[in-house]
């Protein structure tokens, strides 16, 4: 069984480019939420995809956006890139049996220069 | 507005000693909780969950206490461990009255030392 596995480790980007980050769900999972963890905060709610479709959302602007492949990995894609998206970008799989015990990658850390 | 407040962000107790960690949330319609485990340069591991329908939820040395009423949760750890050292978050989800997304709340963490 191998685990969420996210990539890749580490980014570095200026203002204004775009970035895209990917993720490979846990064998069985079929359901990807993203969360982005700034600096001394808890981890916060972007969106979530489930059967390749987004499946609720939280308050992030439009510029960031995803996709979930039929594999059921997923990419999260942020345009028009600021200084504040500077944070690490947490992947996280789930199912329908394992509910809200989220099992997380080990993230991206994006640095935005 | 913070939903979900951990409002120590750290802690040190002596290995063998009771850790409690604490968590408030001012959201009523909350009814599922967790608490994560997050080793630096890892992501964010599940450790223990209760319903609102639960005041109490045991798994071996963890204990997670919920009090609906002061809208306060507790995670107490018995005995603590050197291998406890991690920082602790608090996560709500609004299971039965949300838009069926498992989208949870998290708060800001509170880093645990145990000392040996």
């Amino acid at each position: 069984e191998t685990g969420v596995t996210q990539s890749p480790t580490h980014l570095i980007k200026t203002r204004g480019q775009q970035v895209t980050l990917r993720c490979s769900s846990q064998s069985g999972h079929n359901t990807v939420s993203w969360y982005q963890q700034a600096l001394g905060q808890g981890p916060q709610f972007i969106f979530q995809y489930y059967r390749e479709e987004e499946n609720g959302r939280g308050n992030f602007p439009p510029r960031f956006s995803g996709l979930q492949f039929p594999n059921y990995s997923s990419e999260l894609n942020v345009n028009a890139l600021e200084l504040d998206d500077s944070a690490l970008y947490l992947c996280a799989s789930s199912s329908r049996q394992v509910g809200e015990k989220l099992f997380f990658g080990s993230g991206t850390q994006l640095s935005v220069l | 507005d913070q939903q979900v407040k951990q409002n120590s962000p750290s802690l040190s107790v002596q290995e063998g000693r009771i850790s409690i960690l604490n968590c408030d949330y001012t959201n009523s319609m909350f009814d599922y909780f967790l608490w994560y485990k997050k080793y630096p340069a890892e992501g964010p591991t599940f450790l223990i969950s209760i319903s609102s329908i639960k005041d109490k939820n045991e798994d071996g040395r963890f204990t997670v206490f919920l009090n609906k009423s002061a809208k306060h949760l507790s995670l107490h750890i018995v005995p603590s461990q050197p291998g406890d050292s991690a920082v602790y978050f608090c996560a709500a989800s609004a299971r039965y009255s949300g838009a069926g997304s498992y989208q949870l709340t998290f708060g800001k963490g509170t880093k645990l030392s145990v000392i040996p």
